[in-house]
């Protein structure tokens, strides 16, 4: 099944730990993208990577970190998470960069 | 002003109605337009996707750009309770890796 997925679904966790939120798409895509959204604000692009070790910055990309060694696997880390990083967040992954499919979520909390 | 504007809602309408859901935007240089479906606690789901101006028809949904009035409209016939979740327009540029979201509009269809 063609699908993007996304670890942990929740998580929990205090001011300063460093994290990583995971993603990985089997469909071969190039493009491959992460998001937060957030009540009233809508979807946001925090980075975006058109291909292997190829990235860029999005919207909101302040406080997080990237990177793009395999073309399936895109994480998200936050050296130090802060209370305003408390969100849900989305990974995609598209052939084009227009179509994009999208995962399940990572509902973050920072205490 | 934001670059895609789109009403929050929500939106209720009985079982069988046409529902009509629209955004506005300001970028004339927008081409691909995009609305994404999202159910409560998933990802978002590409509904329908149109390149420049025109009329797109799926089953029970009609997606309709109109590039001169910078306003698109996704259309819904004989809706169905089912379809109660937030409709998320998007839009990018062409040859761009980075997809502008309306903030989403809640429809609840009422059996």
């Amino acid at each position: 099944e063609a699908q993007v997925t996304q670890n942990p679904r929740y998580l929990i966790t205090v001011t300063g730990k460093k994290l990583t939120v995971t993603c990985s798409q089997n469909m071969n895509h190039e493009y491959m993208s992460w998001y937060r959204q957030d009540p009233g604000l809508g979807l946001r692009q925090i980075y975006y990577s058109m291909n292997v070790e190829v990235t860029d910055k999005g919207d909101v990309p302040e406080g997080y970190k990237v990177s793009r060694k395999e073309k399936r696997n895109f994480p998200l880390i936050l050296e130090s998470p802060s209370p305003n990083q408390t969100s849900l967040y989305f990974c995609a992954s598209s052939k084009t960069g227009n179509e994009q499919f999208f995962g399940p979520g990572t509902r973050l909390t920072v205490l | 002003q934001k670059e895609v504007e789109q009403d929050p809602g929500p939106l209720s309408v009985p079982e069988g109605a046409i529902v009509s859901l629209n955004c506005t935007y300001s970028n004339s240089a927008f081409q691909y337009f995009m609305w994404y479906r999202q159910y409560s606690r998933k990802g978002p789901e590409l509904l329908m996707y149109t390149y420049s101006s025109g009329n797109k028809e799926d089953g029970r949904f009609t997606a309709q750009v109109d590039k001169s009035s910078k306003y698109i409209s996704l259309f819904i016939r004989d809706s169905q309770p089912s379809d109660s979740a937030t409709y998320l327009c998007a839009m990018s540029v062409e040859s761009s890796y980075k997809l502008i979201f309306g903030s989403g509009t809640r429809l609840l269809v009422r059996p």
